[in-house]
């Protein structure tokens, strides 16, 4: 089966600048998350969604992050303004269900660097 | 609150040897604990999880061991091999509601990073 897609791979801009990062999950799959993984720690979760209702947006910058999935299947993130500490992988995952308990299998990760 | 604790954060071991990783976890109502590798520049990928209704669980050489009581769960390489070398993560559910059911947050581990000397 195909994996989770992202795009783009990498991404440099200056601060205060806009970004947006783009997924599409493995076929099927109903939730769909997006992390944050600064260099030497582990992923951090900045938004669930399931099907295109948000589950869990409790860790999201919502100042200056937003995210939507709005047709339940490819989602964008988007960093408005940037700053310097948003620079990280952005990675997206997918799992099957909601309830937990089922392997996430992640992306390739877009790798974001603020000037 | 939800927090995963792994030790250590580097660990350096010769090939063949083994390698052990531990994870502690503050909520007791978690019941899954996967543990992902992630090798440089890479995805991170699921390489076993165990639920709570286990003990242990293995896998060819990597085995993950789990005690309820005490929140803390393990990862085991055994014959350790230099491909071995990756950051690993573990994690752990939290349970959280959602309306009239529940929906699983997964949360890492800092990451331990793994070399395996020829």
């Amino acid at each position: 089966e195909a994996g989770v897609a992202q795009s783009p791979r990498y991404k440099i801009i200056e601060k205060r600048q806009s970004v947006a990062f783009w997924c599409n999950p493995i076929s099927g799959h109903a939730t769909l998350y997006w992390y944050q993984q600064i260099l030497g720690q582990g992923p951090k979760l900045l938004i669930q969604f399931q099907n295109n209702g948000v589950v869990d947006d409790s860790q999201l910058p919502k100042d200056r992050f937003s995210a939507e999935r709005l047709k339940g299947v490819d989602s964008t993130l988007k960093i408005q303004p940037a700053k310097l500490e948003d620079s990280a992988v952005y990675l997206c995952a997918s799992s099957l269900v909601l309830a937990g308990g089922h392997e996430q299998f992640f992306g390739p990760g877009t790798r974001l660097t603020v000037l | 609150g939800e927090n995963v604790e792994q030790h250590p954060s580097t660990l350096s071991v010769q090939e063949g040897d083994s390698a052990v990783i531990k994870c502690t976890y503050s909520d007791s109502a978690s019941n899954y604990f996967p543990w992902y590798k992630q090798e440089l520049g890479k995805r991170p990928q699921l390489i076993i999880d165990i639920r709570s209704n286990v003990g242990e669980k293995k896998d060819q050489r990597i085995a993950v061991t789990l005690n309820k009581t005490a929140k803390h769960f393990s990862l085991h390489i055994t014959e350790t091999q230099p491909e071995d070398s990756a950051v690993y993560f573990c994690a752990a559910i939290f349970k959280r509601p959602a309306g009239g059911t529940s929906y699983g947050k997964l949360t890492f581990g800092q990451g331990t990073i793994l070399t395996v000397h020829p």
